[in-house]
């Protein structure tokens, strides 16, 4: 069973700051997501990671395989970035479903 | 990009009702449609797994005979709560993986059991 841990859970910001998540999990993947939860509860699907670093708009997604650890970085945070952000590997390294961390949730202060 | 079109955005029904929440994928063809409860303040649990043609695959807690999955076709899978209750009240979600580049979600539905 993969567990997933990401940190922190909760994360308020001040508009224009930059902000670092973490996720760690526990078992060997070939791929992990970060998706957005939106107030409202829809999910958007940010990136797939296999390696590397991944950039779009603001939001920049680096992993490390080796190390079982990934970041979310967000530059010049706004208030409409407020959200749940969620790091989600496959669990036992399938690409079936996702299993979801508790997510990181997200307040930019105007 | 590839879409999933989830109905209802929420629903009220009354305990002993049965609801049906559906998936439709509208660009592409989902063989496969994962379906997810997210209980207050909790993270997303995978519920069950739609194959289409085939049973679906329910995770452990999770009973087939309450919450029945049909996938009938390449592009449509349904959930139906049957004889709701208030502890089924939750945010329901789907899930499909086209061409397994990534995952689109539905937009979700919020039961309401009174």
């Amino acid at each position: 069973k993969n567990e997933v841990e990401q940190s922190p859970q909760n994360l308020t910001a001040q508009e224009g700051e930059f902000i670092t998540i973490n996720c760690s999990y526990s078992v060997g993947i070939s791929a992990l997501h970060w998706l957005q939860q939106h107030p409202g509860g829809g999910i958007v699907s940010l990136f797939m990671l296999s390696s590397g670093k991944k950039k779009h708009g603001r939001l920049i997604a680096t992993i490390n395989i080796q190390e079982k650890h990934s970041s979310l970085h967000l530059t010049a945070s706004h208030p409409r970035d407020s959200a749940v952000y969620i790091c989600a590997p496959p669990p036992g390294g399938s690409q079936g479903n996702l299993i979801f961390g508790k997510g990181t949730k997200l307040s930019v202060k105007p | 990009g590839a879409v999933v079109s989830q109905h209802p955005s929420w629903v009220i029904c009354k305990s002993g009702t049965s609801v049906k929440i559906e998936c439709r994928s509208l660009d592409f063809q989902a063989t496969t449609m994962f379906w997810y409860r997210q209980f207050p303040k909790q993270s997303l649990m995978l519920m069950a797994t739609s194959n289409e043609g085939s049973k679906a695959t329910y995770e452990q807690g999770v009973e087939k005979d309450k919450f029945l999955i049909n996938h009938a076709s390449l592009t449509l899978s349904t959930l139906t709560v049957t004889s709701a209750h208030p502890e089924d009240s939750s945010f329901y979600i789907c899930s499909a993986s086209p061409q397994r580049s990534g995952y689109t979600f539905g937009s979700g539905t919020r039961l309401t059991v009174v």
